[in-house]
C-alpha cells in the first residue's frame, strides 16, 4: 500500500472554529486530493494540487482551504467550521495523472 | 456535463451469483475509468480500471465492460462471494486545465449473501 496517512482519524469541532486536517504521503506522487463522503454524494472533490504550491479548486470547495509546501503534505482547512461540514474527508494521492490514486484511511469530522 | 451516474444504490446478490453495477457519462474527454472498492471503515482502493481504447478488460473474477459510443461502463463481478460486500465506486478522469481531475459515482453498497 501506498504510504498515505491522515490525521487525526476522528474530531468533533464546534461551530464557527477552524480546523485542519494533514495529508502525509511518503511516495514522492505528484498529485495530491481532498475529498469528502457523504451518503448518497459519493466522493466529492474539494481541492486538488498538481505540484507544491500548485492547487486548484474542485467542485465543493466553498468554506475550505488548502496549502502544500511540500511534495509530501496537503493540508485542508476549514475557515470557520459549519455543522453542514460534518463529513468524512478522505485524501488521496497519485504518481502521474490518470493512473492510480492511493486513498488514506479517512477522518471523520464533526462539527457540534 | 461532468457528472458520472452510478446505478443501483444498492445490491443484494447471493453467493456465487454475478454483479452487476453500471455507471454512465456525459463528457467524452474522460479518458480513464477506474472502479474503487471501499470496506467499512477503509479509504477506496482501486479494484480495475480501464482506458476507452479497449471495450472489456478482465481481472480475475472482475470485468469491466466500456461502450463508448453509448457513454456507458459496468462491472461484472462473477462468482460473487461473501467477501466481496463492499461499497464500489466508478470514476473517470479527465484532463483538464493542465492537470486531471476525478469524479466519482454516488457509489453502490454490495451485499453477498452466503
Amino acid at each position: 500500500d501506498a504510504g498515505i496517512t491522515q490525521s487525526p482519524r476522528h474530531k468533533v469541532t464546534e461551530t464557527g472554529t477552524p480546523v485542519t486536517l494533514r495529508c502525509h504521503q511518503t511516495e514522492n506522487h505528484r498529485y495530491m486530493y481532498w475529498y469528502r463522503q457523504d451518503p448518497g454524494h459519493g466522493l466529492r472533490l474539494i481541492h486538488y494540487s498538481y505540484g507544491v504550491k500548485d492547487t486548484d479548486k474542485g467542485e465543493v470547495s466553498d468554506g475550505y482551504s488548502v496549502s502544500r509546501s511540500k511534495t509530501e503534505d496537503f493540508l485542508l482547512t476549514l475557515e470557520s467550521a459549519t455543522s453542514s461540514q460534518t463529513s468524512v474527508y478522505f485524501c488521496a494521492s497519485e504518481r502521474t495523472g490518470g493512473t492510480e490514486a492511493f486513498f488514506g484511511q479517512g477522518t471523520r469530522l464533526t462539527v457540534v | 456535463q461532468q457528472q458520472v451516474k452510478q446505478s443501483p444504490q444498492s445490491l443484494i446478490v447471493q453467493k456465487g451469483g454475478i454483479s452487476i453495477i453500471n455507471c454512465a457519462y456525459e463528457n467524452t474527454a474522460f479518458d480513464y475509468f477506474p472502479w474503487y472498492q471501499q470496506f467499512p471503515g477503509k479509504g477506496p482502493a482501486l479494484l480495475i480500471a480501464i482506458r476507452p481504447d479497449v471495450s472489456e478488460k478482465k481481472e480475475g473474477r472482475f470485468t469491466i465492460s466500456f461502450n463508448k459510443s453509448a457513454k456507458q461502463f459496468s462491472l461484472h463481478i462473477m462468482d460473487s462471494q461473501p467477501g466481496d460486500s463492499a461499497t464500489y465506486f466508478c470514476a473517470a478522469s479527465f484532463l483538464g486545465s493542465g492537470t486531471y481531475k476525478y469524479i466519482f459515482g454516488t457509489g453502490t453498497r454490495l451485499k453477498v449473501l452466503a
